[in-house]
């Protein structure tokens, strides 16, 4: 099956500062990319959808200066998390679709924990 | 937009018993529903689908019923086993995921 993955897998880091996530499609080429931010026990909240070539589309109330996406290639995005607070900490979780795949099939990359401090 | 509800938010059976998750959504226009079943710290993994022209699909011992009419879908898992505990979510329209439900498998 396609295989997403991103890194890093876990990150600290200190308030004020940013943090580049990345997100891979490693075997197949990804059209649009999903980011979504998942906190503890409870549901993924999709934040922006990016297609590659394009500028994000990001849903309400998600801030696109706060949370840069960058979908530069086929098969890599970047979220970055800009001047960073602790309420920023959170679960990111990227997932990807091909237009060759099954319509509407995502696959999830395994996730990113972000603490800020 | 979207608003996706789901019901139960924590499910306790015994194994070989059933367990069904029921979500209700809000956008008439939704025509996909998929089911994710996440375990902790791991990505959410796609268990099953289903497609507005369609009003029941069945895998094996998962199977999900879709009532367009009063804009609801049900996730029924037959023959409970302890590895089928962790957390389900349903989702509509691919993005929208309903809330979860933390199913326990008891031994």
């Amino acid at each position: 099956g396609a295989v997403v993955s991103q890194h890093p897998s876990r990150v600290i880091c200190k308030s004020g500062t940013s943090v580049k996530i990345e997100c891979r499609s490693l075997d197949f080429q990804a059209t649009t990319m999903f980011w979504y931010r998942q906190f503890p026990k409870k549901s993924l909240m999709l934040m922006a959808t990016s297609n590659e070539g394009s500028k994000a589309t990001y849903e309400q109330g998600v801030e696109k200066d706060k949370f840069l996406i960058n979908h530069a290639s086929l098969t890599l995005s970047t979220l970055t998390v800009t001047s960073a607070h602790p309420e920023d900490s959170s679960f990111y979780i990227c997932s990807a679709s091909s237009a060759g795949a099954s319509y509407n099939e995502q696959f999830f990359g395994p996730g990113t924990r972000l603490t800020v401090l | 937009g979207e608003n996706v509800e789901q019901h139960p938010s924590t499910l306790s059976v015994q194994e070989g018993d059933s367990a069904v998750i029921k979500c209700t959504y809000s956008d008439s226009a939704s025509n996909y529903f998929p089911w994710y079943k996440q375990e902790l710290g791991k990505r959410p993994q796609l268990i099953i689908d289903i497609r507005s022209n369609v009003g029941e699909k069945k895998d094996q011992r998962i199977a999900v019923t879709l009532n367009k009419t009063a804009k609801h879908f049900s996730l029924h898992i037959t023959e409970t086993q302890p590895e089928d505990s962790a957390v389900y979510f349903c989702a509509a329209d691919q993005f929208y995921f309903g809330t979860g439900t933390s199913l326990t498998v008891i031994p």
